[in-house]
């Protein structure tokens, strides 16, 4: 297993527009993670999994903001009308989640720029 | 809220110097992260801890409870070290990360 993947690594789009990023934790991972961490700053949770269920949504995901990971697996964050201020390192971290304190496993994250 | 403040935020030393980053936070936590950040975003776990010490080559973690304060130190420190080094209190129960704003540690030849 080569750990947590993202897609696409970089994204550049148009203010007003949808984009979809990917998340593939490591295997037999129940946690997933999505963190957004701007310039200069430390990430900030956002949201986390307990295989398909989302448990825990921040207040800094407006209703624009929406994650999914069906199946246990792989998840998805999709911003919708995206804004200016949504421009940040949007990373994705895992972990076993078997109810012990675990190691995290950060993805190397999506960057993305909107203009 | 929990709240993690990290010191120094810029931190330069020669090569070889004894480097510290300390870390505070405010409540209860279940576990104490260590994490470092190279240009690029990629984020590495170093460290997790709940109580004393823990070493993993020249990198060595502490924590006291009692003080809510953690250090992490680098002996002998080199080059390829600089980097930002952020820590994060976890959790109890869902152990989602609050985080530090990071220390950016330049290691000069």
């Amino acid at each position: 297993d080569t750990g947590v993947s993202q897609d696409p690594r970089h994204k550049i789009t148009k203010r007003g527009q949808n984009v979809t990023f990917r998340c593939d934790p490591i295997s037999e991972h129940n946690r997933l993670y999505w963190y957004r961490q701007t310039l200069g700053q430390g990430p900030e949770f956002l949201t986390y999994f307990q295989n398909e269920a989302q448990l825990e949504k921040s207040r800094l995901l407006s209703d624009r903001f929406s994650a999914e990971r069906p199946k246990g697996s792989f998840s998805t964050l999709e911003i919708q009308r995206t804004e200016q201020g949504d421009s940040a390192m949007y990373l994705c971290a895992s972990s076993l989640g078997r109810g012990r304190t675990d190691t995290q496993y950060f993805g190397p994250g999506t960057r993305l720029t909107v203009l | 809220k929990n709240e993690v403040e990290q010191s120094p935020q810029n931190l330069t030393a020669q090569e070889g110097e004894f480097i510290t980053i300390n870390c505070s936070y405010s409540v209860g936590i279940s576990a104490l992260h260590w994490l470092q950040q190279h240009p690029g975003g990629g984020i590495v776990s170093l460290f997790m801890l709940s109580s004393g010490k823990k070493k993993h080559g020249r990198l060595i973690a502490t924590i006291n409870i009692q003080e809510k304060h953690s250090s992490l130190h680098i002996t002998a420190s080199h080059p390829r070290d600089s980097a930002v080094y952020i820590c994060a209190s976890g959790n109890f129960g869902n152990e989602k990360l609050t985080f530090g704003t990071g220390t950016r540690l330049t290691i000069i030849p």
